[in-house]
């Protein structure tokens, strides 16, 4: 089946410690999203890529990066993880926007704990 | 660890009967809306969709009604169901390329 694929499931860093999270898709989508969700909250925006387009939300902070190598793949970079930073982070997918539907297809996510 | 969060509002329906679960959004030149549904431990999970030109729209056991007038969407669930419990958001799509904007989300419990 076609889908989105996040890789680890639960990732546990250091404080301090780079972390990498993977996402991976079949669906073939223009589009790949990252979101940060905290407990009980909504999923928030931290950036998408458009193709290679690279689209940095305003209030994402400097220590979040990302990086799609081709269009099946994207990676959340944490430079430098802080407690705050403890959070389940959701990669999603959609194709063009508005073509057909804005209907974004999300992964299971990965719970990062940082100690 | 992680900074507690907020307590989300919680219906608490018995299996069996229907659910309204309400959201206000917020942008009066959003054109396209989106339930999701969010089970535990899982990403958020597409339910159904309407866009402005539509008042209500039925899927599978779902309907969505938009009143645009006081910019407000339910979603109802008929007959709920014990898998039927879960996180569910409302989403609204601003024209231009397509950034959902969440509502706060509703904990849904079905009690047998």
């Amino acid at each position: 089946d076609a889908m989105v694929i996040q890789n680890p499931r639960y990732q546990v860093t250091q404080f301090g410690k780079p972390v990498t999270l993977s996402c991976s898709q079949t669906l073939n989508h223009n589009v790949m999203y990252w979101y940060q969700q905290k407990s009980s909250q909504a999923p928030k925006l931290l950036f998408h890529y458009y193709d290679k387009d690279f689209n940095n939300e305003a209030d994402t902070p400097d220590n979040f990066q990302s990086r799609r190598p081709n269009t099946s793949f994207c990676f959340l970079d944490i430079r430098s993880p802080g407690l705050g930073d403890a959070a389940m982070y959701l990669c999603a997918t959609s194709r063009n926007p508005g073509t057909e539907t804005y209907e974004q297809y999300f992964g299971p996510g990965t719970r990062l704990t940082v100690t | 660890g992680e900074s507690v969060g907020l307590h989300l509002p919680t219906l608490s329906v018995q299996e069996g009967d229907n659910s309204i679960i309400n959201c206000a959004y917020s942008n009066s030149a959003s054109d396209y809306f989106i339930w999701y549904k969010q089970e535990s431990g899982k990403g958020p999970q597409f339910i159904i969709d309407i866009r402005s030109n539509m008042d209500k729209r039925q899927g599978q056991r779902v309907t969505v009604l938009l009143n645009k007038t006081v910019k407000h969407l339910s979603l109802q669930i008929a007959a709920t169901q014990p898998g039927d419990s879960a996180v569910y958001f409302c989403a609204e799509v601003s024209p231009g390329w397509g950034k959902l904007q969440f509502g706060a989300g509703t904990q849904v419990v079905v009690t047998p």
